[in-house]
């Protein structure tokens, strides 16, 4: 079965710091990797996708990584902003006959405090 | 860009009655649109996959007459929940795929259900 797990579930940190967040994974066979940023009462909007064969990419100040062998991914946050608050979501294409189907993990809630 | 809108973006309904809820692709075309249901403090979870022109895969456990999908056309798709209620109240998010776009989904900004 596949699934998606994420962790810390929930994490605060104070404005300017950084933090990373974790995802690993079990899904087959393997098309990409995606994080999402959702706000409370909003849709998810993408941060960054990943291949097989990416190790790391950047958006801004996100920035995944992704190790194919050992199924995981990080996102990492630098100088954190109160807008950085919301939940971080992990979600793993795998490629179906019927295209590719998403498997969701159930996110990191991140609060930024002053 | 790849737009994605969603209309009503809150609606509160009576128990028994039914609501439409439409998904919209603004600047693109999709011939694909999924229909996710999330409660409080969980993930998307998948409810169908809306074909345009076709009818709609329902997820195991989703009941496809209690929750219509109509695919019209390639730029909306809607979702009706007949005969509402409060258990079905919950943040509902569309995305559309877009025509050559390698799978990537783009996600409507939800449509919050609250059913009394």
């Amino acid at each position: 079965k596949n699934q998606v797990e994420q962790s810390p579930q929930s994490l605060i940190i104070l404005e300017g710091k950084n933090c990373t967040l974790q995802c690993n994974y079990t899904v087959s066979p393997f098309s990409n990797l995606r994080w999402y940023k959702q706000d409370t009462g909003r849709g998810p909007v993408s941060l960054t996708i990943m291949t097989f064969s990416e190790n790391t990419k950047s958006n801004g100040r996100y920035t995944a990584t992704l190790d194919a062998d050992t199924k995981q991914s990080s996102l990492h946050i630098t100088a954190s902003q109160l807008s950085d608050s919301a939940s971080y979501i992990c979600v793993v294409s795998a490629l179906t006959g019927g295209g590719n189907k998403l498997t969701f993990g159930t996110g990191t809630q991140l609060k930024v405090e002053l | 860009g790849a737009v994605v809108s969603q209309h009503p973006s809150r609606v509160i309904c009576k128990s028994g009655t039914s609501v439409k809820i439409e998904c919209r692709s603004l600047d693109f075309q999709a011939t694909t649109m999924f229909w996710y249901r999330q409660f409080p403090k969980q993930s998307l979870m998948l409810m169908a996959t809306s074909n345009e022109g076709s009818k709609a895969t329902y997820e195991q456990g989703v009941e496809k007459d209690k929750f219509l999908i109509n695919h019209a056309s390639l730029t909306l798709s809607t979702l009706t929940v007949t005969s509402a209620h409060p258990e079905d109240s919950s943040f509902y998010i569309c995305s559309a795929r877009r025509q050559g776009s390698g799978g990537e989904q783009y996600f409507g900004p939800g449509t919050r259900l609250t059913v009394t």
